[in-house]
C-alpha cells in the first residue's frame, strides 16, 4: 500500500463547478498534512496547510479525518487558472510523503 | 516562507559525465530535501541534507551516486554521477522546518537530460 494514495484523475470540469480531492495516508503518526498545486513544468507551491478542525482559504476548503486518515481539498467556483496538478503531502517529523497527485483541467 | 534559488535550470549531459545542482536558500533553514520527479509522477525523496554531517539518503539512492553537500543553513548541492540516460529527470531541492503553517518551498527544479 501506497503511503500516500490520490486518485490522479484527471478531473476536467467546466468552469464554476464545484470539485472535490481526496486523499487516505497510512501513517497514523504523521503530524502535519497540506495540500500542494503544482503547474505543469513548473515547481510545487503549497496551497494551504490542512487542519484537525478544518481550514478555508477562499475558495478552496480542506479537511482532515484522523480516526479515516483521510485528507479532503474542496474547490468551490472552479476557474480556468486552478487547472493544475494538487499533491497531498503527509509529514511524520520533516519526512514529508507525497501522493502522486490529482489532475485538474477546468474548461470554459 | 523560505526563498529558494537553484540552478542550472536546465542541462543536457553526456553519459558518464557527473552535474552538480545547487539550491541557495534566503534564509536560514533546519531542513533541506533532494527530490525526484519523472515526467507525470510524482515526487521521490532522494535524501536529506543534514548540515555538518552526511546526508541521510531513501532506499534505492546511494552516496556514490548522488553525493550531496551541506557546509551551512542556506546552501545544499546535489550531484549527479556517472549519469545514464535513466537519470533524466527532473530534481528538485526543498527547504522549510518553520513549522506546520508553512509546510516546505521548493527550487524552481532542475531539468537534466542524459543522453
Amino acid at each position: 500500500r501506497k503511503e500516500v494514495e490520490q486518485d490522479p484523475g484527471p478531473f476536467n470540469v467546466p468552469e464554476g463547478a464545484t470539485v472535490a480531492f481526496n486523499c487516505t495516508y497510512s501513517n497514523s503518526a504523521s503530524q502535519s498534512f497540506f495540500w500542494y498545486r503544482q503547474d505543469c513544468r513548473k515547481e510545487p507551491k503549497l496551497l494551504m496547510s490542512v487542519y484537525s478542525s478544518g481550514n478555508e482559504d477562499g475558495r478552496f476548503t480542506a479537511q482532515l479525518n484522523r480516526a479515516s486518515q483521510y485528507i479532503s481539498l474542496l474547490i468551490r467556483d472552479s476557474k480556468l487558472s486552478d487547472s493544475a496538478t494538487y499533491l497531498c503531502v503527509v509529514d511524520n517529523n520533516n519526512d514529508m510523503r507525497f501522493g502522486a497527485g490529482t489532475r485538474l483541467t477546468v474548461k470554459p | 516562507s523560505a526563498v529558494i534559488s537553484q540552478k542550472p535550470s536546465r542541462d543536457i549531459c553526456q553519459r558518464g559525465t557527473s552535474l552538480t545542482i545547487q539550491c541557495q536558500v534566503d534564509s536560514q533553514v533546519t531542513m533541506m530535501f533532494w527530490y525526484r520527479q519523472q515526467p507525470g509522477q510524482s515526487l521521490t525523496l532522494i535524501a536529506t541534507a543534514n548540515q555538518g554531517s552526511e546526508a541521510t539518503y531513501e532506499s534505492g539512492f546511494v552516496i556514490d551516486k548522488f553525493p550531496i553537500s551541506r557546509p551551512n543553513l542556506t546552501f545544499s548541492t546535489l550531484t549527479v554521477s556517472n549519469m545514464s540516460p535513466e537519470d533524466s529527470s527532473i530534481y528538485l531541492c526543498s527547504a522549510g522546518g518553520g513549522g506546520s503553517d508553512y509546510g516546505y518551498t521548493f527550487g524552481s527544479g532542475t531539468r537534466l537530460t542524459v543522453v
